[in-house]
């Protein structure tokens, strides 16, 4: 089976920078996936990784460890608008994704 | 934009009845995913197609079904529908669905049962 795990909620402060962890557990591993996602609205697509290390997007970046079934995702320079709920997915060779239960995260001013 | 339409956006109707959601997937994206997601809880996958053929199938219930069609756009249909189906709908779509790729979302039709 497939397990994955973050933290429910998180709390920062504009300018700020905060790092949300993933651990998960599974087999065929094909990639982690990050996604972010505003109440109410559509999960948006924000990082892959499918090697160990740092991928850095702008104020985002996203790192992998295979061995230890970890990842997070950094948040730099935090706004108001990252206030949203951000969710850790794995991509397997099975067929589907699993979806973690996702962290979300305030920023106050 | 992410290319994915959902329709309708918005549907109310009432215990026991019947609804078709409907999906457009991102051009030159061959798999489909259903997803439930229920106020302030995580996505539920529900069922994936790829290519007209069920792929893989999730926590979806029996009173549920979905299909794809050969122009690819997919269907879900919920059916004896009750209050805790009231949830949004989201589908999604990938090139080859086979978990390497990113999967880009519609807006979602949010459904509520009264």
């Amino acid at each position: 089976g497939q397990n994955i795990d973050q933290p429910t909620e998180m709390t920062a402060t504009e300018g700020a920078i905060v790092q949300i962890n993933c651990t998960y557990q599974t087999s065929g591993f094909n990639g982690l996936f990050w996604y972010q996602q505003h109440a109410g609205e559509a999960p948006t697509f924000l990082s892959y990784n499918v090697l160990d290390g740092l991928e850095e997007k702008g104020r985002f970046s996203s790192f992998l460890s295979r061995s230890k079934g970890y990842s997070y995702l950094l948040l730099k320079e935090l706004q108001m608008k990252d206030s949203a709920s951000y969710l850790c997915a794995v991509g397997n060779y099975g067929q589907n994704f699993v979806f973690g239960p996702g962290t979300r995260l305030s920023v106050l001013p | 934009d992410s290319g994915v339409t959902q329709t309708p956006k918005h549907l109310i109707t009432a215990t026991g009845q019947r609804v078709t959601l409907r999906c457009s997937p991102r051009s030159g994206d061959l798999s489909v995913y259903w997803y439930q997601q229920s106020l302030d809880q995580g996505l539920q996958f529900l069922i994936q197609y790829y290519n007209g053929e069920e792929r893989a199938k999730g926590n979806i219930l029996e009173r549920f079904s979905a299909q794809q069609f050969p122009d690819l756009h997919s269907e879900l249909n919920l059916s004896s529908l009750e209050l805790g189906d009231s949830a949004l709908y989201f589908c999604a779509s990938s090139a080859t669905g086979t978990g390497n790729q990113p999967q880009h979302f519609g807006d979602g039709t949010r459904l509520s049962i009264l």
